[in-house]
């Protein structure tokens, strides 16, 4: 069974653009997560969506959002970029929502702003 | 103060010696607690989950919850160079799934 993929894995912008990133989940899982991982941070919740639908959000500027397929498969979107927006932005899928111990992550998106 | 803290390291131990990996945190609504190993340039891998408190024992992997103290360990017995990697600890609530992570603990096991 293919693992979770995404969609750019390397990633240069300039400041005030936009950027889409996409995450394929894994077969049968319907529910994706995605997170912002930065050496400052670290490992940051960004949402969740399940049956296209945002369950959870995490403590994240409206710049932020993401949007869910039919087909489970989902895309992120940071619109205005800031410099501190560089980061790897991860994706995770699980078959249902809050299957923690059923989560997988996908390699991530290296996001570098400029 | 962050609701989970975890000492960034870097840990680096022998081969074959017993690694012990901590976390504490303030929020006593924690109730999913879950170790994830990340190597360089990869995602975290899910090593354990528990619910609650007490141990669980996978292999040569060992968690313990302590909610009481809130406290959380990670044991890796007879470790090896291939379990060099970040270990991040991550914590959830019951009824929403927004998990709260440690900043990870880089380990080195040189042979």
């Amino acid at each position: 069974k293919a693992g979770v993929t995404q969609t750019p894995r390397y990633l240069i912008k300039t400041r005030g653009q936009q950027v889409t990133l996409s995450c394929s989940p894994i077969s049968g899982h319907r529910s994706v997560s995605w997170y912002q991982q930065t050496p400052g941070q670290g490992l940051q919740f960004l949402f969740e969506y399940f049956s296209e639908t945002q369950r959870n959000k995490g403590n994240f500027p409206g710049r932020f959002s993401g949007r869910q397929f039919s087909n489970s498969r989902s895309e992120m979107n940071v619109s205005t970029l800031e410099l501190g927006d560089s980061a790897l932005y991860l994706c995770a899928s699980s078959p249902q929502p809050t299957d923690y111990n059923e989560q997988f992550f996908g390699p991530g998106t290296r996001l570098t702003v400029l | 103060q962050k609701e989970v803290e975890q000492d960034p390291g870097p840990l680096s131990v022998p081969e074959g010696a017993i690694v012990s990996l901590n976390c504490t945190y303030s929020n006593s609504a924690f109730q999913y607690f879950m170790w994830y190993r990340q190597y360089s340039r990869k995602g975290p891998e899910l090593l354990m989950y528990t619910y609650s408190s007490g141990n669980k024992e996978d292999g040569r992997f060992t968690a313990q919850v302590d909610k009481s103290s809130k406290y959380i360990s990670l044991f890796i017995r007879d470790s090896q160079p291939s379990d060099s990697a970040t270990y991040l600890c991550a914590m959830g609530k019951g009824g929403s799934y927004i998990p709260t992570f440690g900043r990870g603990t880089s380990l080195i096991v040189h042979p």
